[in-house]
C-alpha cells in the first residue's frame, strides 16, 4: 500500500479483555514503532522493531503489553486484560533505516482503543 | 528521562496574525521534527532540523533549532484557517531510533 495502515481504527473492549491491534507499514521499510497517544497529549514511544528483532522495548508500561514482528514486516500489539488506563490511541510508524540519524517515521492513523 | 515542553499549549489567533511555537528541554537532542496531526489521523512529517542553529523555512513556517540542541521553535507568519491543527515537537534521541514528543500545541486559526 502507499502508506501505513493499522486495524481496526475502533475498539472497544471490556476490562479484563485481550485485544490485538495490527500494523501493516510500507513496504520494504526496515523499521517500526508503536506509540500511545492520550487524550490532549503527545505520542509516547512504546516499542521499536529492526526487521523481526525487537531492539527497544522500553516504553511498554507493563508486562501486559507485547508486541511481535515475526517475519519483519506486520506488527500486532497485543495488550492483555486490558485495563480503563489502557484507553488511548495507538500509533504505528515505519522508516527505513540509515546508520547514524533520526528516518523520518511515517504514521498509520491510529487504533482508537476505548476500555469500558 | 528526556521531555520535550511545548507551550503555548492552546493557541487561538485571527487569520492574518503571526505566532510561534516554543519547544524547550534540558536534554541534547540528535535531531528535532515538527509534525503536524489532524483528527483522527498520525502526525504528518513538516520539517526535521539537526545541525544546531539550523534554521529551515516551508513557506510561512520558519523552523529553528537552538545552537545547544535543546530547544526549537516554529513561526508562522500571516496564519491562514488551514494552519489550524495540532503541532508537535519530537526529538531524535542519541543512540536510538525512538522520537520523544512534546505534548503538542493546538492551534486554530479564526477567519
Amino acid at each position: 500500500g502507499a502508506g501505513v495502515s493499522q486495524s481496526p481504527r475502533y475498539k472497544v473492549a471490556k476490562r479484563g479483555q485481550d485485544v490485538a491491534l495490527r500494523c501493516d507499514p510500507i513496504s520494504g521499510h526496515v523499521s517500526l514503532f508503536w506509540y500511545q497517544q492520550a487524550l490532549g497529549q503527545g505520542p509516547e514511544f512504546l516499542t521499536y522493531f529492526q526487521n523481526e528483532a525487537q531492539l527497544d522495548k522500553s516504553g511498554l508500561p507493563s508486562d501486559r503489553f507485547f508486541a511481535e514482528r515475526p517475519e519483519g514486516s506486520v506488527s500486532t500489539l497485543k495488550i492483555q486484560r486490558t485495563q480503563q488506563e489502557d484507553s488511548a490511541v495507538y500509533l504505528c510508524a515505519s522508516s527505513s533505516w540509515t546508520s547514524g540519524v533520526v528516518n523520518e517515521q511515517f504514521f498509520g492513523p491510529g487504533t482508537r482503543l476505548t476500555v469500558l | 528521562t528526556q521531555l520535550l515542553e511545548q507551550s503555548p499549549q492552546f493557541l487561538s489567533i485571527q487569520e492574518g496574525e503571526n505566532l510561534t511555537v516554543y519547544c524547550n528541554s534540558s536534554s541534547v537532542f540528535s535531531s528535532l521534527q515538527w509534525y503536524r496531526q489532524e483528527p483522527g489521523e498520525g502526525p504528518v512529517l513538516l520539517v526535521t532540523v539537526v545541525t544546531g542553529g539550523e534554521v529551515k523555512k516551508l513557506k510561512r513556517l520558519t523552523f529553528q533549532f537552538g545552537d545547544a540542541r535543546k530547544d526549537s521553535s516554529l513561526h508562522i507568519t500571516a496564519a491562514q484557517p488551514g494552519d489550524t491543527g495540532l503541532y508537535l515537537c519530537a526529538g531524535g534521541v542519541q543512540g536510538a531510533q525512538k522520537l520523544v514528543f512534546g505534548q503538542g500545541t493546538r492551534l486554530t486559526i479564526n477567519p
